[in-house]
């Protein structure tokens, strides 16, 4: 079976520019989590979404966005990026929220 | 507010003798408690999991936890340590519904 996929694996940006990430849960599962680890940390929460709606959300500012689709993938908007913005994203996906499953993450690299 | 606390930021062991990893949660009720790994430029693996059916928790690759509540602890063991198990541990709270919140980590290394 195919877990949590994550698209793209690494990433260079400069400050100030854009970035989407992606992910697709293990089929079945309808709630998506996003996660930042910074270098040397435990990841911290960003937001869930479960059916489409979003759950939660965490101490970050609204340059960070999210949204679930349809066929329950989704995407991390990340606007006007900042060298601190420089982590591992990390997407998990669970049946209803509590037991997560994480993807291999996409290491975004801000210069 | 629910949190977990790693009390120790790195254990080193010897390849073949016991591993443990401590842990202490906040919580004002009964948690939903993990433990993931994370190999070097890894993602995140689920190695077990309490949700209040039984204090001793089974995981897998030889992992076990007790979830004690007179010491609201949820320590990690393992009776033989590998080559393989060297890797970043975390042991996670379930919050609000819908989050979790990780522990500062622990690094393990195996001397061979």
């Amino acid at each position: 079976d195919a877990g949590v996929t994550q698209s793209p694996t690494h990433l260079i940006k400069t400050r100030g520019q854009q970035v989407t990430l992606r992910c697709s849960p293990i089929s079945g599962h309808k709630s998506v989590s996003w996660y930042q680890q910074v270098l040397g940390q435990g990841p911290q929460f960003i937001f869930q979404y479960y059916e489409k709606e979003e759950r939660g959300r965490g101490n970050f500012p609204d340059r960070f966005s999210a949204r679930q689709f349809p066929n329950y993938s989704s995407e991390l908007n990340v606007n006007a990026l900042l060298l601190g913005d420089s982590a591992l994203y990390l997407c998990a996906s669970s049946i209803q929220g509590d037991e997560q499953f994480f993807g291999p993450g996409t290491r975004l690299t801000v210069l | 507010a629910q949190s977990v606390t790693q009390l120790d930021s790195h254990v080193s062991v010897s390849e073949g003798t016991p591993v443990l990893l401590r842990c202490n949660y906040s919580s004002s009720y009964s948690p939903s408690l993990f433990w993931y790994v994370q190999h070097p430029n890894k993602g995140l693996q689920l190695l077990l999991k309490y949700t209040s059916a039984a204090t001793l928790v089974k995981g897998i690759n030889g992992f076990e936890a007790e979830f004690k509540k007179s010491e609201t602890s949820f320590h990690l063991t393992k009776p033989s340590a590998h080559m393989s198990d060297a890797a970043e541990y975390f042991c996670v709270v379930f919050v609000g519904d819908y989050k979790l919140s990780f522990g500062a980590g622990t690094t393990v290394t195996v001397r061979a």
